[in-house]
């Protein structure tokens, strides 16, 4: 069985302040993990990926993610948040062996001006 | 940019009554899926696609839902007997390997 857990409902930071969006996993063999964004009443964007190599992946509109193997997590991270940023971001995971993916709850991103 | 597409954009359909989605996955994928999003809530997987079979299905999917390929580029989801609690955003994804990617979504409206 796959899981992912997103801790936060909610994040809300100033516009220009770096962002986190919390992300834990749990899979039975090796993990793929993604996070998509959604904008109001539009489909999944997919934002980044992990499949294997560098822990840090570099995604689409300056974000990134950090795979931790020991905590079993992949934090969305942006060094400068900015106002269009806010939206509904899920973190996704697969296990390498299988087809569907794992969505979290979803977490609100909120960047204020 | 290659993408998936849907049709409709929305649909209003009477409780009892059947609705077919469909779907234009990206050219070269392979593997093809469907997810549904309720109102406020989570994305649930419903059932995945491959070789003109279906390769795995969730709880959700019961016989009231079926898939089909038709031709060598539509992906259909059925719905024969519409529920109230049917209502969602329905997702069409396509992959070619490890990444799926989403179309807009339908949304249903089961009234």
């Amino acid at each position: 069985a796959q899981s992912v857990a997103q801790p936060e409902d909610q994040v809300n930071v100033a516009e220009g302040n770096p962002l986190t969006v919390k992300c834990t996993y749990s899979v039975s063999g090796n993990p793929y993990l993604f996070w998509y964004v959604q904008y109001p009443n539009r489909g999944l964007q997919f934002l980044l990926k992990y499949i294997t190599g560098d822990n840090l992946v570099k995604g689409s509109y300056g974000f990134e993610a950090e795979f931790n193997k020991s905590q079993t997590s992949f934090h969305l991270k942006k060094p400068s948040a900015l106002v269009s940023d806010s939206a509904l971001y899920f973190c996704a995971v697969r296990d390498a062996n299988a087809g569907k993916s794992t969505f979290g709850d979803g977490t609100t991103l909120t960047v204020k001006p | 940019e290659p993408e998936v597409t849907q049709t409709p954009s929305h649909q209003v359909t009477q409780m009892g009554q059947e609705v077919i989605l469909r779907c234009v996955p990206i050219s070269n994928h392979l593997y093809f899926y469907w997810y549904r999003q309720i109102l406020g809530q989570k994305v649930e997987f419903l059932v995945s696609f491959y070789n003109n079979e279906i390769s795995e299905k969730s709880e959700i999917f019961d016989d009231q839902f079926s898939v089909e390929r038709p031709d060598g580029s539509n992906f259909t989801l059925k719905i024969r007997s519409t529920k109230l609690e049917d209502s969602a955003m329905y997702f069409c994804a396509s992959s070619g390997s490890e990444t799926q990617y989403f179309g807009p979504g339908t949304r249903l409206l089961v009234l």
